[in-house]
């Protein structure tokens, strides 16, 4: 079993359209989570931390169910710009190892 | 600007060749990583540091050396590569272990 699994993309989505990312990770005892955005050819960048209390924003929302060991990200009101591959990362229980999941590439049409 | 930098940002490389990259970060943390993009892959840990300790090493070959001269900087040399070695070489830092990498924009390595 991989590590930190994803949805298989891509996703095409209209603009407007709420879209929703999953991600599963094999490591209970896992201590941060975070979902990175990717642009083609381009370096990863951080998009938000996932906290258990759930965090947002803007049109961004993250949830993270421990039990399940699922991390999920909701785009609300999608743009053009949001076309992406978006990665969940997962950080070792050993400490200074983040593991990143396949990715989710995300298209985003007019 | 990004805080993380990477140089060169292209390489190409023959087999027999060495050559070396450089990561420097000027954020003041404590963690740095070396990760290797293959196209269509996700990415894959090489080496982790740690206060200028090598705490991982993701079973790399030995063709791919890192060095942590200080928590600022991070090389990694190359030599006698394969093509399957080619891809997209990203340095990231972080304050610490177990918190969000920053990633440098990366080294698109080609071997012929």
């Amino acid at each position: 079993r991989k590590e930190v699994e994803q949805d298989p993309g891509p996703f095409n989505v209209p603009e407007g359209a709420t879209v929703a990312f999953n991600c599963t990770y094999s490591n209970s005892a896992s201590q941060s989570f975070f979902w990175y955005r990717q642009d083609c050819r381009k370096e990863p960048k951080l998009l938000m931390s996932v906290y258990s209390s759930g965090n947002e924003d803007g049109r961004f929302t993250a949830q993270l169910n421990r039990a399940s060991q699922y991390i999920s990200l909701l785009i609300r009101d999608s743009k053009l710009s949001d076309s992406a591959t978006y990665l969940c990362v997962v950080n070792s229980y050993q400490g200074g190892k983040l593991i990143f999941g396949q990715g989710t590439e995300l298209s985003v049409k007019p | 600007e990004t805080g993380v930098t990477q140089t060169p940002r292209h390489l190409v490389m023959g087999m027999t060749n060495k050559k070396s990259l450089k990561c420097e970060q000027h954020l003041g943390h404590n963690a740095m990583y070396w990760y290797k993009q293959s196209a269509k892959k996700p990415l894959e840990l090489m080496f982790v540091y740690n206060f200028k300790e090598q705490t991982e090493n993701n079973s790399v070959p030995s063709r791919f050396s890192p060095e942590c001269p200080n928590s600022s900087h991070l090389f990694l040399h190359l030599h006698t590569l394969q093509p399957e070695d080619s891809a997209l070489y990203l340095c990231a830092s972080s304050p610490q272990g177990n918190t969000e990498a920053f990633f440098g924009q990366g080294t698109r390595l080609t071997v012929v």
